[in-house]
């Protein structure tokens, strides 16, 4: 079965500063993984996925995100973190059914101090 | 740029009595879901739908649950008999053919009382 962990369910950081939202995952076969953003009272908007490729991968709004195999990780940064990042973030990997439906970690609050 | 989208953004009802949310997927998606969040909590899976006809379903989503593609646009999901338990907010989400990423619509909170 697959499963997604997100340890911190807050992360402040400094307006300015790198931030990075951490993701750690456990699947059968390859991961499909990604990230959404959720603002208050929306939905969620997709940032970015890693399918296959380079582990590196960009998004939207500045974020980009590391996959590493080896740590079955795939943490979400920022060089220089908003004041208008503050949201909750999910990390998501697909579930191994033919549909594609995703299963969602718990989510982390980012807030960041202007 | 296309969006799903969802109606009404909240709804109230009585328990035991049955809802019907409705979405508006992406016009060239193919692939159609329902997630809900229980406040405070992670998304969950519902159900997902392919083809007029559903593909896959959580533990969740039991008898008193149905999904509807009536038309070439719209894509409800039916809930029978509300239970207090069912009070979330409910995530419509679609997906084209081509690719993995699911857009989400804004939701729309449903309270039993």
């Amino acid at each position: 079965a697959q499963s997604v962990a997100q340890p911190e369910d807050q992360v402040n950081v400094a307006e300015g500063n790198p931030l990075t939202v951490k993701c750690t995952y456990s699947v059968s076969g390859n991961p499909y993984l990604f990230w959404y953003v959720q603002y208050p009272n929306r939905g969620l908007q997709f940032l970015l996925k890693y399918i296959t490729g380079d582990n590196l991968v960009k998004g939207s709004y500045g974020f980009e995100a590391e996959f590493n195999k080896s740590q079955t990780s795939f943490h979400l940064k920022k060089p220089s973190a908003l004041v208008s990042d503050s949201a909750l973030y999910f990390c998501a990997v697909r579930d191994g059914g033919g549909a594609n439906n995703l299963f969602f970690g718990t989510g982390t609050r980012l807030t960041v101090i202007p | 740029e296309p969006e799903v989208t969802q109606t009404p953004s909240h709804q109230v009802t009585q328990m035991g009595q049955e809802v019907i949310l409705r979405c508006v997927p992406i016009s060239n998606h193919l692939y159609f879901y329902w997630y809900r969040q229980i406040l405070g909590q992670k998304v969950e899976f519902l159900v997902s739908f392919y083809n007029n006809e559903i593909s896959e379903k959580s533990e969740i989503f039991d008898d008193q649950f149905s999904v509807e593609r009536p038309d070439g646009s719209n894509f409800t999901l039916k809930i029978r008999s509300t239970k207090l338990e069912d009070s979330a907010m409910y995530f419509c989400a679609s997906r084209g053919g081509l690719s993995y990423e699911q857009y989400f619509g804004p939701g729309t909170r449903l309270t039993v009382t």
